[in-house]
């Protein structure tokens, strides 16, 4: 299995500026998890799916964030306009229920580097 | 409001000894907790879950404890080795049946030292 895709690896770009990060989650993963890691607030959820569906979006810092999955195979996090704050490592992360009972355990993908100038 | 606490102070050991690494939580009551592992430049790796149910889980070097009672979760490594050189975080999960969100700690970063 090729695990969670993300794409770019590394964004920079000028503030004002659209950006729009991809993620293609694990085959046969039902649920999906967009995150914004950074030194000092960690690791924050920022918005996640079942089944194609969001579920919770409360981690949505503004409305300059948003979010969709048109498949069970495809995300995107957009953000416009961009700010410098908006400087972080965003990733996806994927699950799927074992034996009819999630677990919750997540399988992370590597990252996208997001610099805001 | 909900809130986990690791040692946010690196942890600097000797190759062989054990680490053991904490994480503590307040206002939530988690069906499962897990810990996982994250190298720089990479996202994190699950390495292992344990259940509200459960006091002790094991998989080769690792050990990890859940003692819902003091609300803390004990994360040891046996024989400790550089590669084991990482940051380590703990998430907590919802009650059973939950549609998967996890919270994460800060984590806290581990230096094996040869």
């Amino acid at each position: 299995d090729a695990g969670v895709i993300q794409s770019p690896r590394h964004e920079v770009t000028e503030m004002g500026q659209e950006v729009t990060l991809r993620c293609k989650p694990i085959s046969g993963h039902n649920s999906l998890f967009w995150y914004r890691q950074t030194m000092m607030r960690g690791l924050e959820l920022l918005i996640y799916f079942n089944n194609n569906v969001p579920i919770d979006d409360s981690g949505m810092p503004e409305d300059r964030f948003s979010a969709k999955m048109p498949n069970a195979s495809f995300s995107t996090l957009k953000i416009q306009p961009s700010e410098p704050r908006d400087s972080a490592v965003y990733f996806c992360a994927s699950s799927r229920p074992e034996g009819g009972v999630s677990t919750d355990t997540q399988y992370f993908g590597p990252g996208t580097r997001l610099t805001v100038l | 409001s909900q809130k986990i606490e690791q040692n946010s102070e690196a942890l600097n050991i000797q190759e062989g000894k054990t680490a053991t690494l904490t994480c503590n939580y307040t206002n939530y009551s988690p069906a499962y907790l897990q810990w996982y592992r994250q190298d720089p430049g990479r996202g994190p790796v699950f390495l292992l879950l344990i259940r509200e149910n459960e006091k002790e889980k094991r998989k080769e070097r690792l050990k990890v404890t859940f003692d819902t009672t003091l609300k803390q979760s004990l994360f040891h490594i046996t024989a400790s080795q550089p590669a084991d050189s990482a940051t380590y975080l703990c998430a907590l999960s919802g009650r059973s049946g939950n549609t998967g969100k996890l919270i994460f700690g800060q984590g806290t970063t581990l230096q094996v030292k040869p």
